[in-house]
């Protein structure tokens, strides 16, 4: 059975202090994992697709990296709009449905 | 605006009570699902659809059903509600195999 863990659970950084959020999987051969963004009282919004170790994206202060076993999410010079859940998703084998983890809560303090 | 609308967006029902929530997308995509979005377990899948006419069940379908009659429509129903169903319930969809999932506003109910 698939499976995501994300940490921290939450996480609450000075505005300017970087870090990373990370999400570890197990599955059955990766068909890609993906990186969505939530606010509170909303639904996600999808932020990066990875499909293949060493790829890396990026947008803003965001940047999404991989490996075999794992995903960061690193965060540079956050800013108090960044405040956010931060949730990671992989396909099943079948790639018809997305296993999400249970997310990061990311909080930045002006 | 394109994408996904969901109603009601806040209910509270009376146990046993039959409840259908519905969505709607405007994006013409294929797969549609229904999460529900419970503290500290995150997003889990109810039920699916690869694409008008089929449906699947997820990781929790017991005590939902849904269906599929058209590509824009993807009703979720609770036969006789009970309290373990208070969730936030999302309804989603994509097109093809990205993993770009659209989320609704999501409908938020409560049962007493």
């Amino acid at each position: 059975e698939d499976q995501v863990t994300q940490s921290p659970e939450a996480l609450r950084l000075q505005e300017g202090e970087s870090s990373s959020l990370n999400c570890s999987y197990t599955v059955s051969g990766l068909r890609g994992l993906f990186w969505y963004r939530q606010d509170p009282g909303k639904g996600p919004e999808f932020l990066f697709t990875l499909y293949s170790a060493g790829e890396e994206k990026e947008k803003e202060r965001l940047k999404a990296t991989l490996t075999k076993k794992e995903s960061f999410l690193h965060i540079t010079a956050p800013k108090p709009e960044d405040s956010a859940t931060y949730l990671c998703a992989v396909p099943n084998f079948g790639n018809e449905k997305l296993t999400f983890g249970t997310g990061t809560r990311l909080t930045i303090i002006p | 605006i394109a994408g996904i609308t969901q109603a009601p967006t806040s209910q509270i029902l009376a146990a046993g009570r039959r409840m259908t929530l519905r969505c709607t997308q405007d994006m013409r995509h294929n797969a549609m699902y229904w999460y529900r979005q419970d503290l500290g377990l995150g997003l889990r899948l109810i039920h699916y659809s690869n694409t008008a006419g089929t449906t699947g069940k997820g990781e929790v379908p017991d005590g939902y059903s849904v269906s599929r009659a058209n590509t824009d429509d993807f009703p979720l129903t609770l036969a006789s509600a009970v309290p373990s169903q208070t969730s936030v319930y999302f309804c989603a969809s994509r097109q093809g195999y990205t993993g770009e999932l659209f989320f609704g506003e999501g409908s938020r109910l409560t049962v007493l």
